[in-house]
């Protein structure tokens, strides 16, 4: 079976630094990604992964390391516009298919 | 900029009904893909297609349908809507080669009364 597992909720200080870790057993892996979304609206890209190691895109960073089946997403100098849910999702090699963990919903203090 | 647009934003539908949910792209990717989002569940794929007339079902196919006639256009059907159906769908695209990620449209709240 297919399986995706992230934190539900987590809380964090504005300013500080958090990270989103993200499990994955799936039938095939043909890349990760991290998605933002805030309520009301549609997930937006935030980064890819396909081989190990760690992707730098300004504040958001991403991880990967494929033997152990596991990622993690780090936000650096939190802002409060980066409350949001942070999805998860894994590209299934064999066919296109791209499959969502339930998301971490990310709160951010003052 | 990739552009993923659903039919409608806000749908209200009685039980028994056959609803279509439309949804168009504009970047001319391969692959297209309904999703179902609820409180808890996160998204959930219900099919997806890899080309024209090509489809595939995800992990909650049961009660939907989909069409692929053309490669822009990918239509999610309710054959006959029920209440626990009332959720909110996206519809997102990709390419199959080269930036995979996938585009959302701006989700679809059907309820179903």
């Amino acid at each position: 079976g297919q399986n995706i597992d992230q934190p539900t909720e987590m809380t964090a200080t504005e300013g500080a630094i958090v990270q989103i870790n993200c499990t994955y057993q799936t039938s095939g892996f043909n890349g990760l990604f991290w998605y933002q979304q805030h309520a009301g609206e549609a997930p937006t890209f935030l980064s890819y992964n396909v081989l190990d190691g760690l992707e730098e895109k300004g504040r958001f960073s991403s991880f990967l390391s494929r033997s152990k089946g596991y990622s993690y997403l780090l936000l650096k100098e939190l802002q409060m516009k980066d409350s949001a849910s942070y999805l998860c999702a894994v590209r299934v090699s064999s066919a296109s298919k791209i499959i969502f963990g339930s998301g971490t919903r990310l709160s951010i203090r003052p | 900029d990739v552009k993923v647009t659903q039919s409608s934003r806000y749908l209200v539908k009685r039980t028994g009904e056959k609803v279509f949910l439309e949804c168009v792209q504009d970047m001319d990717h391969e692959n297209m893909f309904w999703y179902r989002q609820d409180p808890g569940l996160g998204l959930r794929l219900i099919y997806f297609s890899y080309d024209v007339k090509m489809k595939e079902k995800g992990d909650i196919p049961e009660g939907y349908s989909v069409s692929r006639e053309k490669k822009e256009r990918f239509s999610l059907i309710l054959e006959s809507a029920s209440t626990n159906q009332t959720s909110m769908y996206l519809c997102a695209s990709s390419l199959n080669l080269g930036r995979t990620e996938a585009f959302f449209g701006q989700g679809t709240r059907l309820t179903v009364v």
